[in-house]
């Protein structure tokens, strides 16, 4: 079955910087994009961006541009978020999530489990 | 920005049909998707396409769609329903996500 297992949580100090992967299995990892959301503690969801895993391209929600970095590793089937000079309004659970069916229909279907940065001194 | 808004908390008592509000400008041209997430858990999609139920979802969840609205309505609501319930659209180039809706059962 389609799951998406992502890497544990991380602790880390102001102006450090953390790379988050989400590892997939059970479907054709270049078939469909994957999407990265925050949610920060008691608040809602944010949808940070997706990037394109047959391209490698990346797209950036507003407030995601600079520190922020989506990557792939099409060989172990991984996409990444790296977050540089981590701040402590970082701090949040963040997701990957696959997208399925088409622009404009489309839609998140399967989730990670998510992934706990704390941003701490 | 495109922005979706939903009320912070909806209460129903169980047995009854609990209605989630999404308002957004002209939503009803777009799709929408609604969100289940639980506490301590990853968010689990109940309603896409605006109607569409993915399997092993109830057919107590039902969506619509129209003019500024998408609805989730949940029929015969239970315990296992409270949650935070996220509508979700896709507006030139970008999703959007509601700010989520509380659902409590009474």
């Amino acid at each position: 079955q389609v799951q998406l297992v992502q890497s544990g949580s991380e602790l880390k100090k102001p102006g450090a910087s953390v790379k988050v992967s989400c590892k997939t299995s059970g479907y054709i990892f270049t078939t469909f994009a994957l999407n990265w959301v925050r949610q920060a503690p008691g608040q809602g969801l944010e949808w940070m961006g997706w990037i394109n895993t047959n391209t490698g391209n990346p797209t950036y929600a507003q407030g995601f541009t600079g520190r922020f970095v989506f990557s792939l590793d099409t060989s172990v089937s991984t996409a990444y978020l790296q977050i540089s000079s981590l701040k402590a309004e970082d701090t949040a659970v963040y997701y990957c999530a696959r997208a399925v069916g088409a622009i404009p229909r489309w839609y998140f279907d399967v989730w990670g489990p998510g992934t706990l940065v704390s941003v701490s001194s | 920005s495109y922005e979706l808004t939903q009320p912070p908390s909806v209460s129903v008592s169980p047995g009854q049909t609990a209605t989630i509000t999404c308002s957004g400008d002209n939503l009803g041209n777009k799709y929408a998707s609604w969100y289940q997430q639980k506490p301590g858990q990853s968010p689990v999609v109940v309603i896409y396409e605006d109607i569409r139920r993915p399997s092993g979802i109830p057919e107590r969840f039902s969506g619509s769609n129209s003019g500024n609205t998408a609805t989730l309505a949940i029929s015969g609501t239970q315990a296992m329903d409270e949650a935070d319930y996220y509508c979700q659209a896709w507006d030139s180039n970008t999703w959007v996500f509601g700010g989520g809706t509380k659902l409590t059962v009474l």
